[in-house]
């Protein structure tokens, strides 16, 4: 199946800095990918969809100047979560959707694990 | 709004059983479900997609089907395995069309534990 890799795997940061995370589709082209949190013992919840050339579509909730995704190629989206606290602290994944073939499909990353110190 | 329901929260079964994962949805206009295993602070893995035209799908011991019209789908899992512990997920996704299209909605997982 499809491919898809998240860089880091892991951070660990300080309080008032940014982190950036990278989505890769590896072996397809995504005009669209999400990205999702989730908090710990918690399902995923959807943050935003990233459209390759547009801006972000952002959820209810998810304030958009925080979580800053740039979908600037076809197989790159990048969440950058600004001015980081503890409470950002979660489980952050990407999915990429690839819509190529018969089959509609979404392709998961392994996740990144923050924290905020 | 979509919700998806998953029964039970957790599991706990000695191997060999044979289990059965319940999901539902309140929406039935949804293009297709798909059912996760994600290991203790591990990513997604999908296990099985049945689209909305499908009733079941299988994979080895793993077997879902879906009712839309009810807005239920379930995994089975045959001969249950120490190895097949982990969180267990599904996930609709709605109809080609508007501002939702291709989002998931996740259910809240069930927590599968098989001890030897």
């Amino acid at each position: 199946g499809a491919v898809v890799s998240q860089h880091p795997s892991r951070v660990i940061c300080k309080s008032g800095t940014s982190v950036k995370i990278e989505c890769r589709s590896l072996d397809f082209q995504a005009t669209t990918m999400f990205w999702y949190r989730q908090f710990p013992k918690q399902s995923l919840m959807l943050m935003a969809t990233s459209n390759e050339g547009s801006k972000a579509t952002y959820e209810q909730g998810v304030e958009k100047d925080k979580f800053l995704i740039n979908h600037a190629s076809l197989t790159l989206s990048t969440l950058t979560v600004t001015s980081a606290h503890p409470e950002d602290s979660s489980f952050y994944i990407c999915s990429a959707r690839d819509s190529s073939g018969s089959a509609d499909t979404q392709y998961f990353g392994p996740g990144t694990r923050l924290t905020v110190l | 709004k979509q919700e998806v329901t998953q029964i039970p929260a957790a599991l706990s079964v000695p191997e060999g059983e044979n289990l059965v994962l319940n999901c539902s949805f309140t929406d039935s206009a949804i293009y297709n479900l798909q059912w996760f295993r994600q290991d203790p602070g591990k990513g997604l893995t999908s296990l099985l997609l049945i689209q909305s035209s499908q009733r079941e799908q299988t994979s080895g011991r793993l077997n879902a089907s879906l009712d839309k019209s009810s807005g239920r789908s379930t995994l089975y899992i045959a001969a249950s395995q120490p190895g097949d512990s982990a969180t267990y997920l599904c996930a609709v996704r709605p109809s080609a069309g508007g501002t939702s299209y291709g989002k998931l909605t996740f259910g809240q997982g069930t927590i599968l534990t098989v001890h030897p």
